[in-house]
């Protein structure tokens, strides 16, 4: 049973550490996908890959949030210094390249203390 | 941004009652897709809609993609408890970036036993 996977699926730190989530993606699927989910925003989406390279990331602070895919099999997102603003729940999709299907993770949860 | 309007917001039913939400957008789509999402999970996909006027079941489940191609219409027959969740619908509009989705905000749906 192909699905993503995320971790840490909870994460409660204090403002100004650093945060480090990570994502793997459905094996073969080359597109990745990162969001935000709070209920006053609902999901927005922060930034996407293809192919590994970053094509997108206009939807992330770019001051404390970094996107990265170290290889095919590991997304991470990181946020540095974290603030309170920053408490949500943080999603990583996959897909293929040709096909607008997007396949969720469980997600990481975040409280920014 | 793109914006999709998704209604109703919430909905309260009766376990067999038949259940229908909709979106709408202001720019044309080409891609219509429906998720479900339950507590504490990642959004699942339920049916992906391509054409204008294409109509596609999954279960009890069904969806169409509206000739307009500005909406979409998710159905549910004879509801039952494990229905409950939010629905999200989600789309790319034709002038769109590739990969990228505009979510909804979600119809929460409760079923009464």
């Amino acid at each position: 049973d192909a699905r993503v996977t995320q971790t840490p699926r909870h994460k409660v730190t204090e403002m100004g550490q650093e945060v480090t989530m990570r994502c793997q993606p459905i094996l073969g699927h080359n597109t990745v996908f990162w969001y935000r989910q709070t209920m006053m925003q609902g999901l927005e989406l922060l930034a996407y890959f293809r192919n590994r390279a970053p094509l997108d990331d206009s939807g992330m602070p770019k001051d404390r949030f970094s996107a990265e895919m170290p290889d095919a099999t590991l997304a991470t997102l990181k946020i540095q210094p974290s603030e309170p603003r920053d408490s949500a729940v943080y999603f990583c999709a996959s897909g293929l390249m040709g096909a607008y299907e997007q396949y969720f993770g469980p997600g990481t949860r975040l409280t920014v203390t | 941004g793109q914006q999709l309007n998704q209604s109703p917001q919430s909905m309260f039913i009766q376990e067999g009652e038949d259940v229908s939400m909709n979106c709408t957008s202001s720019s044309i789509f080409n891609t219509w897709l429906w998720y479900k999402q339950d507590p504490g999970e990642g959004p699942v996909l339920l049916i992906a809609l391509y054409k204008a006027g294409e109509l596609t079941s999954n279960g009890r489940l069904t969806a169409q993609f509206g000739i307009t191609r500005k909406d979409s219409f998710l159905n549910i027959s004879a509801s039952i408890p494990s229905d409950v969740g939010i629905y999200f619908c989600a789309g790319r509009d034709s002038g769109g970036s590739n990969y990228k989705l505009t979510f909804g905000k979600g119809t929460l749906l409760t079923v009464n036993p």
